[in-house]
């Protein structure tokens, strides 16, 4: 059964960082690319950014460039977010999936919230 | 950016009924539109690949049609665990988008 589990979240201040994590299970995850899509509260769903099966290459939405670093480690089966400079705009519920054939997300994990708040 | 237009923002239905959701896009995008479902406080569930492909374990009565630009999620007879949110999302281009979804609620 395939599994993402995501951690890291919480209440952060503008300008500060976080880094998220998604540990991945029941599958060979260094065969697969890995995307964090986030929730605005009552809000629809945005992709945020893409990684290649083995790193090489990494995807971002515009108003992320720059600021997030999406990355994994195959040995471990985890997908990170690196998240700077944060904004109040960026707060949300970061779900971690799998992104098939960088085309659709085929499994999501449960999210993590993440509020940016002074 | 691709943009895709849902409509309508919320239909009212009555269990049994059938019904269809629409999905456009800005430029054609050939079939390359995924249908999601989003219960409440859940997460997203794949319904739906390459507009019309059916997923492993997904109820029959959810199909998908369309292409170039104008697409549809149908749902033959609808049922109480049907009524969620439904997104529609492009992968034509690698900036990902998805529309802003459609809800479904008991009448």
């Amino acid at each position: 059964e395939v599994q993402l589990v995501e951690s890291g979240g919480g209440l952060v201040q503008p300008g500060r960082s976080l880094k998220l994590s998604c540990a991945a299970s029941g599958f060979t995850f260094s065969n697969y690319g890995m995307a964090w899509v986030r929730q605005a509260p009552t809000k629809g769903l945005e992709w945020v950014a893409t990684i290649s099966y083995d790193g090489s290459s990494t995807y971002y939405r515009d108003s992320v460039k720059g600021r997030f670093t999406i990355s994994r480690d195959n040995a471990k089966s985890t997908l990170y977010l690196q998240m700077d400079s944060l904004r109040s705009e960026d707060t949300a519920t970061y779900y971690c999936a799998r992104h098939h054939g960088y085309t659709y997300f085929d499994y999501w994990g449960q999210g993590v919230m993440v509020t940016v708040s002074s | 950016n691709i943009v895709l237009t849902q409509s309508p923002a919320t239909l009212s239905v009555t269990p049994g009924e059938s019904v269809s959701l629409s999905c456009r896009a800005s430029q054609s995008i050939s079939t390359s539109i995924h249908w999601y479902q989003q219960k409440s406080n859940e997460s997203p569930r794949l319904l739906i690949k390459y507009a019309s492909q059916s997923i492993s374990g997904i109820p029959s009565r959810f199909s998908g049609s369309g292409s170039g630009t104008d697409f549809t999620l149908s749902i033959n007879r609808v049922e109480s665990e049907d009524f969620s949110i439904y997104y529609c999302q492009q992968s034509y281009s690698s900036l990902y988008t998805f529309g802003a979804g459609t809800k479904l609620e008991l009448k």
